[in-house]
């Protein structure tokens, strides 16, 4: 079973610095899907980072980038240039592109979450 | 992105009750929806997965009794809690996969609701 894991239960920013939040994972599988959510206070979880396993390019998202180390299984989101409106729980999540053992569908696997509180 | 909605976003009801929670993708077909269950300051748990015209698969420990799932239609999976208890009271949220083909950027991907915050007196 794949795992993901989020080393980091808190982290604190200034606002307009740079912050990365780190995952890692381990799956034995070669081809997969890599995820960041964020939840904000009012809980709506958003996505803000998808990434193919095939891919070697990272993923960006305007200020918002990940380092994809395929080899080391590791999955770090870079915000840049953070806003107050970043304040958020992070959640790394895994996903399958094939069915699990059990026939049912491509569940998502999350981390236990990395709380970002940007400073002013 | 995709869009998925919720209802109600919160909701109050007394021991013994049913409670019924709709999600809804509102600009795609989703066979398949998730229903999640989140603890304060914890990572979202996976109750059920929603099959559109089949049954739910549910998570070990989940009582299929107890949360039942009906996914009638392409854009519509509910979540019914019967006979709600005190510890039922949680925050439960769903999300939709964009199935592929599709969208490269969005497909086999999921898009949450805004959840519902039970509570159970």
């Amino acid at each position: 079973a794949q795992t993901v894991t989020q080393s980091q239960p808190e982290m604190s920013v200034q606002e307009a610095e740079t912050v990365t939040l780190s995952c890692t994972y381990d799956t034995s599988e070669s081809d997969y899907y890599l995820f960041w959510y964020k939840q904000p206070p009012s809980r709506q979880m958003i996505l803000v980072i998808r990434q193919e396993a095939y891919k070697q390019q990272n993923a960006t998202e305007n200020r918002f980038s990940v380092n994809f180390q395929k080899a080391a299984k590791s999955f770090s989101l870079k915000i840049s240039d953070s806003q107050l409106g970043d304040a958020a729980m992070y959640f790394c999540a895994y996903r399958s592109p094939y069915l699990n053992s059990g026939g049912s569908n491509y569940k998502l696997t999350f981390g236990k979450g990395t709380l970002l509180t940007v400073n002013p | 992105g995709a869009v998925v909605s919720q209802h109600p976003s919160r909701v109050i009801c007394k021991s013994g009750t049913s409670v019924k929670i709709e999600c809804r993708s509102l600009d795609f077909q989703a066979t398949t929806m998730f229903w999640y269950r989140q603890f304060p300051k914890k990572s979202l748990m996976l109750m059920a997965t929603s099959n559109e015209g089949s049954k739910a698969t549910y998570e070990q420990g989940v009582e299929k009794d107890k949360f039942l799932i009906n996914h009638a239609s392409l854009t519509l999976s509910t979540l019914t809690v019967t006979s709600a208890h005190p510890e039922d009271s949680s925050f439960y949220i769903c999300s939709a996969e964009v199935p592929a083909p599709g969208r490269a950027e969005l497909r086999e991907t999921q898009y949450f609701g805004p959840g519902t915050r039970l509570l159970v007196l």
